[in-house]
């Protein structure tokens, strides 16, 4: 029973699309992440939400978009894609906004 | 500007043996730090963490010393096991509205050899 799970896996599409990512926890946590691992293998935060509250919102081009209908769910929305948004997208959750994270096993995107 | 390097990218050792993997930073702001095990194909997991008032935690096969004036903390893993190769980052926290922005260095590969 997978605690943080998020869909698709792979994406694979093509410059100038959107495209969404989903993630749902069934961990019961208050806050949920967004992180983007690079081709340098860094791990950055994107976005964190605290019971569907924006509290974290690095520097992200304004075409990336989280949206969080409720407290178990964060998803990603990517418009008008570039190749530079390939990556794997990690989702997260932790109980609190200072516990350690739980994250799920990612999404590759790739952008040709 | 990276706040939290981890300068090797790889370590090998053999089974049985200790494991240190190591992590500095730059930001005298940073309180928590964390350890992250990470498999390919999966997410990261979380491993063990340490409060910047304490010098070492441990938990069963790990770990964690920190040295807050050389902004530097390292994990031990001893016995290594087959089982502990994997990708390691070092991550680290904020305080007040920075406590829930882990910032992750960019990770040690561990290869343990039977």
């Amino acid at each position: 029973d997978t605690a943080v799970s998020q869909t698709p896996k792979y994406l694979v599409t093509q410059m100038g699309n959107d495209k969404s990512i989903k993630c749902e926890q069934n961990l019961g946590h208050d806050t949920m992440y967004w992180y983007k691992q690079d081709s340098k293998k860094f791990l950055k935060i994107m976005f964190s939400y605290n019971n569907k509250e924006l509290i974290i919102n690095e520097t992200v081009p304004n075409r990336f978009s989280p949206k969080s209908p409720d407290k178990a769910h964060l998803n990603l929305h990517i418009n008008s894609l570039e190749l530079g948004d390939s990556a794997v997208y990690f989702c997260a959750s932790s109980q609190t906004r200072v516990a350690e994270a739980f994250f799920g096993q990612g999404t590759r995107l790739t952008v040709v | 500007d990276q706040q939290v390097k981890q300068n090797s990218p790889s370590l090998s050792v053999q089974e049985g043996r200790i494991s240190i993997l190591n992590c500095d930073y730059t930001n005298s702001m940073f309180d928590y730090f964390l350890w992250y095990k990470k498999y390919p194909a999966e997410g990261p997991t979380f491993l063990i963490s340490i409060s910047s008032i304490k010098d070492k935690n441990e938990d069963e096969r790990f770990t964690v010393f920190l040295n807050k004036s050389a902004k530097h903390l390292s994990l031990h893993i001893v016995p290594s096991q087959p089982g502990d190769s994997a990708v390691y980052f070092c991550a680290a926290r904020g305080r007040g509205t920075n406590a829930g922005k882990s910032t992750f260095g960019d990770g040690t590969t561990l290869t343990v050899k039977p």
